[in-house]
């Protein structure tokens, strides 16, 4: 398996764009997870779902974020409109419930300008 | 909610000397407890873990120690090498279908 594969690598936008970010996840895991790592706030927990239905998304800082995952081999996370204080790299991971291991992409880094 | 708290922020060390990084959590039905290292343009990996029914764990030059009753957990790295050098990432998680809570990371230097 490719492991977690998060698309793009890199995202340059200008304010009040939007911006789709993409996780597919490990084939077998039913848990996937959207995080967010800034300097200030380190690992922040936006989203996670559980066999593709939200959880938890208490997180997600403010209504232009937005997360889907329509099966279980993809999700994505829409911020609309970007603002600069998103930027930020972003994390999605998965695992197969439990005492699992999660696996992490190797994030988005979004930048805002 | 569970709260996870690691310190120190930054720390750097000789190479060949041993570092130490110390977390502790607030909900007491935390039970696993992995270390996650993050080298740079990487995402966070799993090193090692630690189950609530153990209190201590050693792979090779790693090891981690868990203290229920005081609700801390400790990863160990000796013989320190250049490539340790990384931040490093200690969670706490709940059995169920609940996300790890991370703590801040550790920023790691070894210096040669």
């Amino acid at each position: 398996d490719a492991g977690v594969i998060q698309s793009p690598r890199h995202e340059v936008t200008e304010m009040g764009q939007e911006v789709t970010l993409r996780c597919k996840p490990i084939s077998g895991h039913n848990s996937l997870f959207w995080y967010r790592q800034t300097m200030m706030r380190g690992l922040e927990l936006l989203i996670y779902f559980n066999n593709n239905v939200p959880i938890d998304d208490s997180g997600m800082p403010e209504d232009r974020f937005s997360a889907k995952m329509p099966n279980a081999s993809f999700s994505t996370l829409k911020i609309q409109p970007s603002e600069p204080r998103d930027s930020a790299v972003y994390f999605c991971a998965s695992c197969s419930g439990g005492w699992a291991e999660a696996f992490f992409g190797q994030g988005t880094r979004l930048t805002v300008v | 909610g569970e709260n996870v708290e690691q310190h120190p922020s930054t720390l750097s060390v000789q190479e060949g000397d041993s570092a130490v990084i110390k977390c502790t959590y607030s909900d007491s039905a935390s039970n696993y407890f992995p270390w996650y290292k993050q080298e740079l343009g990487k995402g966070p990996q799993l090193i090692i873990d630690i189950r609530s029914n153990v209190g201590e764990k050693k792979d090779q030059r790693i090891a981690v120690t868990l203290n229920k009753t005081a609700k801390h957990f400790s990863l160990h790295i000796t013989e320190t090498q250049p490539e340790d050098s990384a931040v490093y990432f200690c969670a706490a998680f709940i059995s169920g279908n609940t996300p790890l809570v991370f703590g801040k990371g550790t920023r790691l230097s070894v210096i040669a």
